[in-house]
């Protein structure tokens, strides 16, 4: 089936370990996203890609790394979690004028 | 100061009702205008977008205002199922193309 999924869906991890949220799309969208979510501040940009291997800043990006090897492919990776990167976090990819959403990683670091 | 300012709510209103949200933005480079809508922190939905000749989609209706800054959206006959969270959101259509997001207003239709 055509679309962006994620994974893992439900992730609950101790402060300092490292974890990575996968993103994969089927469409080869080239432009790709990681938001979070949090009460109180909407939605945030962290990183976002324009093509395979170019990658770039959002609004809050620290604590956090990503990489594109492949146009598909857009993981995030948390190199030392910390309890404020408890959030859900959404990956989109964008076609010709749409936004489209993966169905969220809820993330829990204790 | 947020880029996209919404009231957050919530807007309690009966079946049936008409209501209105609002919405600012205030980057003047912003040059695609959204309203989607999200169910308990699921993914939100894109909802329709916002043209500045004011657009309509069976209940529900936008309008935006470039030169004040300011989206809308109306809701008539509200029903059950339209509870939920609309966020109002723009975009950029250079550089990043990233959507910036408001808070959210929270809507919750009663019956």
């Amino acid at each position: 089936d055509a679309g962006i999924t994620q994974s893992p869906r439900y992730k609950i991890t101790e402060t300092g370990r490292q974890v990575t949220l996968m993103c994969h799309q089927t469409w080869s969208h080239s432009y790709m996203f990681w938001y979070r979510q949090d009460l109180g501040h909407g939605l945030r940009l962290i990183y976002y890609s324009a093509a395979a291997d170019i990658t770039d800043k959002g609004e809050v990006p620290d604590g956090y790394v990503v990489s594109r090897s492949k146009t598909e492919n857009f993981p995030l990776t948390l190199e030392s979690a910390t309890r404020s990167q408890t959030s859900v976090y959404f990956c989109t990819s964008l076609g010709i004028d749409e936004q489209y959403f993966g169905p969220g990683t809820r993330l829990t670091v204790t | 100061r947020k880029e996209v300012e919404q009231d957050p709510g919530p807007f309690n209103v009966p079946e049936g009702a008409t209501v209105a949200f609002n919405c600012t933005y205030s980057n003047s480079a912003s040059q695609s205008f959204f309203w989607y809508r999200q169910d308990c922190r699921k993914e939100p939905k894109l909802l329709m977008s916002v043209y500045s000749s004011g657009n309509e989609d069976g209940r529900f209706t936008a309008q935006l205002n470039r030169a004040s800054q300011y989206i809308s959206l109306l809701i008539r006959d509200s029903k059950l199922s339209d509870s939920a969270t609309y966020l109002c959101v723009v975009r950029k259509d250079t550089g990043r193309r990233a959507l910036t997001f408001g808070s959210g207003t929270r809507l919750q239709v009663q019956p």
